[in-house]
Formats: C-alpha cells, structure tokens, sequence
C-alpha cells in the first residue's frame, strides 16, 4: 500500500526565514498531495494541495512543489512568522477519493521570534 | 467549507466499555471518514462511511471495534468498543464529497482509557 515519509520530523527557524518541509510517497498511482497545518488542541486545517497535473502551487506565503518522477513533494513557507508555530502534516491520495489520504508523520516546526 | 462537530470534546473512559462518538454536519455529503490520531502521531484513517451502505473499514480496523453507522448525509457515529489504553487518541470525523473536493476535519474527539 501508500507510505509517506515525511523530513524533517522537527524543525527550527528563525522569524523571517524560510522552511521547506519534504515528503515522498510510494504509489506512483497516487495524483493528489494536501498539506495540513495542526495548532496545538486543535483540528487539522488544509492549507494548501496540489494535483499532479500541476508542478507547482503557490498562495502567499506558502508554495507546494511536486515532482512526479521523483515522487516527492515540498511545503516552502517564506518570510515565516510566529503563528506558523504548529505541526505540518502531508498527506498523499487520489483526486477520486479526497477523502482516502495516507499521511506522513508530521513536522513540528517552530518560528523564534 | 463545511461546519463539522463532533461529540462530546473529550471523556474519560473505563477500561472494557464502549463510546460513541457523534458527527453532524451542516450540509449533506456523499461520504464520511472517521480517522485516529494517537498522542504526539499522525493520522490515519479507520474507515469510510456511506449513506445507506456498511462503512469499509482499512487494514487494522474491524466492525466489531470500531462500529459505525450513517443513517442519513449528515450524521455519522463511531463506537469504540471494549475499550483499553491503547484506543486513548483522538477521533477525528472528516467529510469529502469526492471528486475534487477537499478533505475538512471536525474538531475532534480525545478519549482516554483508563
């Protein structure tokens, strides 16, 4: 079946800095790649996905790169911020099934103000 | 995106009972996923829920532990049966309506087993 691993399981930046969280996935089959965000005590929020028709997807901040023949995929955060402060999860499936999502192990990541 | 709750929060629960878990949604869905996220762990997912059909359930989880019911496009329950320490997690409801849609969680079950 599906497998995600995700790196690093910790990471620490400086405010301002940039992050890139990584993943990689096994099933070539797979063609649909979300990335959630998980504040402490809270539900997991989308923040951003990506189809594997698209190499690239940016909203503000945050971008999400994917290469298929690799089969690996990438959150970058820029001029990151405090409130970025939460565990980053990735998570592969297909674009039939949205709802079916293998997720890697999280990434915690804390911003230093 | 959809309006999802889940109860209760949070209960404490004895060793050998059983919990159900309530999820409403504000607007109709095709399909219902019940994940489980252990402390400090990732998600993964128990088991689809269908309107009028039995839940499929992924490798690990069986209906007579986890039984669920969906008895209309916006309810769904999950019981946790014959409970021991290891169920302590938290139960997420989630809601997608296929296609291209997104996958939202509800807020979240934590149970613990003493």
């Amino acid at each position: 079946g599906e497998n995600v691993e995700q790196h690093p399981s910790t990471l620490s930046v400086q405010e301002g800095d940039s992050a890139v969280i990584k993943c990689t996935y096994s099933d070539s089959a797979s063609n649909y790649f979300p990335w959630y965000k998980q504040e402490l005590g809270k539900r997991p929020q989308l923040i951003i996905d990506i189809r594997s028709n698209v190499g690239e997807k940016k909203d503000q901040r945050i971008a999400v790169t994917l290469n298929k023949t690799a089969k690996h995929f990438s959150l970058h955060i820029t001029e990151t911020q405090p409130e970025d402060s939460a565990v980053y999860f990735c998570a592969a499936g297909y674009s039939s099934n949205t709802g079916k999502l293998i997720f890697g192990q999280g990434t915690t990541l804390q911003v230093k103000p | 995106s959809a309006v999802i709750s889940q109860k209760p929060s949070r209960d404490i629960c004895q060793r050998g009972t059983s919990l159900t878990i309530q999820c409403q949604v504000d607007s109709q869905v095709t399909m219902m996923f019940w994940y489980r996220q252990q402390p400090g762990q990732s998600l993964t997912l128990i088991a689809t829920a269908n309107q009028g059909s039995e839940a499929t359930y992924e490798s690990g989880f069986v209906i007579d532990k986890f039984p669920i019911s969906r008895p209309n496009l916006t309810f769904s329950t999950l019981t946790v049966s014959n409970m021991s320490p290891e169920d302590s997690s938290i139960y997420l409801c989630s809601v997608g309506t296929g296609g291209r849609e997104k996958l939202f969680f509800g807020s979240g079950t934590q149970l613990s087993v003493l």
